[in-house]
């Protein structure tokens, strides 16, 4: 199946720690992004990657740290120096051109204990 | 990103039609975004509208566009209640290929 996966679905953290956010694609896709929801909130975007060794920050970037090695990889470090981590966090993935659907993970729910 | 306007929540029976509106920021936004949240979900692309045109019709889903007012809207024929969900509706930022997404409409179809 062709499709964007993350892993977990759920994740706990204590505080202090960090903890890596899976996310994966067999789209081929060039794009890839992270953004955060939480209730009212919306999505907000944290980090994106149009190219593989290349991304940006978005607009809530601080507390994270992304890396893009490999085109269908775009994992998400929550570091301990975010300081409101639980949250959920939905991964999508887009071919990179100007109209083109971005497609979604499920999400992971992060929760800090 | 500047703030994409939705209202919060929507209340709508069963059969009758749903609108959901928004108000998107940047008047050079090619394309434009309805995208569906059901309850611990990813978001689902239902349809998008070029920034030319009017009005696109898919199905039971219908949007406006109105550039001058930078007003976006989805209407809903016939709601039925598997529509409840949280809509979002969202625009190109400026570089690159991110989506600057509303905080998202919840509808709420009841018997």
């Amino acid at each position: 199946d062709g499709g964007i996966t993350q892993s977990p679905k759920y994740l706990f953290r204590k505080e202090g720690q960090n903890v890596t956010l899976s996310c994966e694609q067999n789209l081929n896709h060039d794009a890839m992004y992270w953004y955060r929801q939480d209730p009212g909130q919306g999505l907000r975007l944290i980090y994106y990657s149009q190219i593989v060794n290349d991304f940006q920050k978005g607009d809530i970037a601080e507390g994270y740290s992304v890396s893009r090695e490999k085109k269908e990889s775009f994992p998400l470090t929550v570091t301990s120096a975010q300081k409101n981590p639980t949250a959920f966090y939905l991964c999508a993935s887009s071919a990179g051109q100007q109209n083109t659907e971005a497609f979604f993970g499920q999400g992971t729910r992060l929760t800090v204990v | 990103g500047e703030d994409v306007e939705q209202s919060l929540f929507l209340s709508v029976r069963e059969g009758d039609s749903s609108v959901i509106n928004c108000t998107y920021t940047d008047s050079s936004s090619t394309y434009l975004y309805w995208y569906k949240q059901e309850p611990g979900a990813g978001l689902q692309l239902l349809t998008y509208i070029f920034s030319n045109m009017d009005m696109k019709q898919d199905q039971r889903l219908t949007v406006l566009l109105n550039k001058k007012d930078k007003h976006l809207s989805l209407r809903i024929a016939d709601t039925q209640t598997g529509d409840s969900a949280i809509y979002f509706c969202a625009e190109r930022y400026d570089s690159g290929y991110a989506l600057n997404f509303g905080k998202g409409t919840s509808l709420l179809v009841t018997p």
